[in-house]
């Protein structure tokens, strides 16, 4: 939400080049995640992080890489490798990871050609 | 894995008509949260739901937790143009595992 920023809003590139999503937030939330969203579907987990310098994979991690060397960032690499890689891609935050609400982004919407 | 199906995909009400949409997993829940997401927006977060039977109200928005903690529904009275978006489910089934997003439901209200 105000507190998260996702840069930039529309983001296109060729195929075959990596591509890096911002996400930053300013809530002090210990744990962030990135989501996948495909026209008329759900949200799926691509990665997610708890606290600093550690992350985990999600359900289609696949082709996507992270970091998180800092509190407040969480950026998303597509690599080549990611078969169907234009999507909307959400970031979102949380107090802790589990069970609390998550607070999402804007949202990057990415178009590979 | 754990699946979270929702039904209807699609919904196309009325203006003031009711609306629903209902949640299942195929594992228990500990907890259960609802978003809504305009078109062209981000989810944001409603409720969530962790006992077995709950039930909550937000204004025209009820929500309910089964007694099995397996299933879960949002109720709409009255709709309104401005309850137009996709509301998405979201279970947890332990503590510290993930959320598991349903496929959300689509909300079309015609003035």
């Amino acid at each position: 939400d105000g507190g998260i920023t996702q840069s930039p809003k529309y983001l296109f590139r060729k195929e075959g080049q990596n591509v890096t999503l911002s996400c930053e937030q300013n809530l002090n939330h210990d744990a962030m995640y990135w989501y996948r969203q495909d026209p008329g579907q759900g949200l799926r987990l691509i990665y997610y992080s708890q606290i600093v310098n550690d992350f985990q994979k999600g359900d289609i991690a696949e082709g996507y890489s992270v970091s998180r060397e800092k509190k407040e960032s969480f950026p998303l690499t597509v690599t080549s490798a990611q078969k169907n890689p234009t999507a909307f891609y959400l970031c979102a935050t949380a107090f802790s990871a589990g069970g609390y609400e998550q607070y999402f982004g804007p949202g990057t919407r990415l178009t590979v050609t | 894995g754990q699946q979270v199906m929702q039904i209807p995909q699609y919904q196309h009400v009325q203006e003031g008509e009711d609306f629903t949409t209902y949640c299942n997993s195929s594992t228990t829940l500990s907890n259960i949260q609802w978003y809504k997401q305009r078109p062209g927006g981000h989810p944001v977060f409603l409720i969530q739901l962790v006992k077995s039977g709950e039930v909550k109200k937000q204004k025209r928005l009820t929500f309910q937790f089964g007694e099995a903690k397996k299933n879960s529904s949002l109720h709409i009275t009255a709709t309104q143009t401005t309850d137009v978006g996709t509301y998405f489910c979201a279970g947890q089934a332990n503590a510290g595992n993930m959320l598991t997003f349903g496929g959300g439901t689509r909300l079309m209200v015609k003035p």
